[in-house]
């Protein structure tokens, strides 16, 4: 699977959208592109995965670039409860489907 | 959807002691995770099981641990004996063969285990 690069920490005002960038520049055609966050003592949860097209779902945007070698997770309208580490996962979804969970990125929300 | 139910939410023992993790799976899900996070390691994949078979068990750091999942809807992950730096949140998480809930895992709300 694809490597990805994310910054350590980013921060956010309440209210403001929130743009986390994520590099993964050697994926692959078959490689999708997934994220995650963790809020402090709880479980990593889903939040939007995609392949090529822009998606969008409840929780956030996910915007590819045509290249496919980075991606942006857009929260549009952060909260103090969106501060979580945010985790940019590139895998190739067949037989082997793992998810091996980098560093990530810590986004802090301020009031 | 009562999500992956993982059991107990806390665990402090004696070092030497056997622990046991329990997780119940979304039902429907096909895929089962280990996972332990510490602050030194970040989340590591422990062992993983595809209808209760395990897959791939590279993760699991030494013969004290073993996990097992005798049928869809349960699973345990036991140390045996513990030592302290077996500490850590151990998180347990289901998947559908497509992708799961929108096609991510689901995760459940861990175990945090002190090894004294």
């Amino acid at each position: 699977d694809a490597k990805t690069t994310q910054p350590t920490s980013m921060d956010c005002a309440e209210g403001r959208a929130a743009n986390l960038p994520c590099n993964h520049s050697t994926i692959s055609g078959n490689e999708y592109v997934y994220w995650y966050r963790q809020i402090h003592s709880q479980g990593p949860q889903y939040i939007i995965h995609g392949l090529k097209n822009n998606e969008t779902n409840e929780m956030a945007s996910l915007i590819i670039t045509e290249d496919r070698k980075s991606s942006t997770l857009i929260l549009p309208h952060a909260t103090l409860r969106d501060t979580a580490v945010y985790y940019c996962i590139v895998i190739r979804r067949g037989s082997n489907y793992k998810l091996t969970f980098g560093k990530g990125t810590l986004l802090t929300v301020n009031p | 959807d009562a999500g992956v139910i993982q059991s107990p939410r806390h665990e402090v023992t004696e070092m030497g002691q056997e622990v046991t993790l329990r997780c119940k799976p979304i039902s429907g899900h096909d895929y089962l995770f280990w996972y332990r996070q510490t602050m030194m390691r970040g989340l590591e994949l422990l062992i993983y099981f595809n209808n209760n078979v395990p897959i791939d068990d590279s993760g699991m750091p030494e013969d004290r641990f073993s996990a097992k999942m005798p049928n869809a809807s349960f699973s345990t992950l036991k140390i045996q004996p513990s030592e302290p730096r077996d500490s850590a949140v151990y998180f347990c998480a289901s998947s559908f063969r497509t992708g799961g809930q929108g096609g991510g895992y689901t995760f459940g709300s861990g175990t945090r285990l002190t090894v004294v």
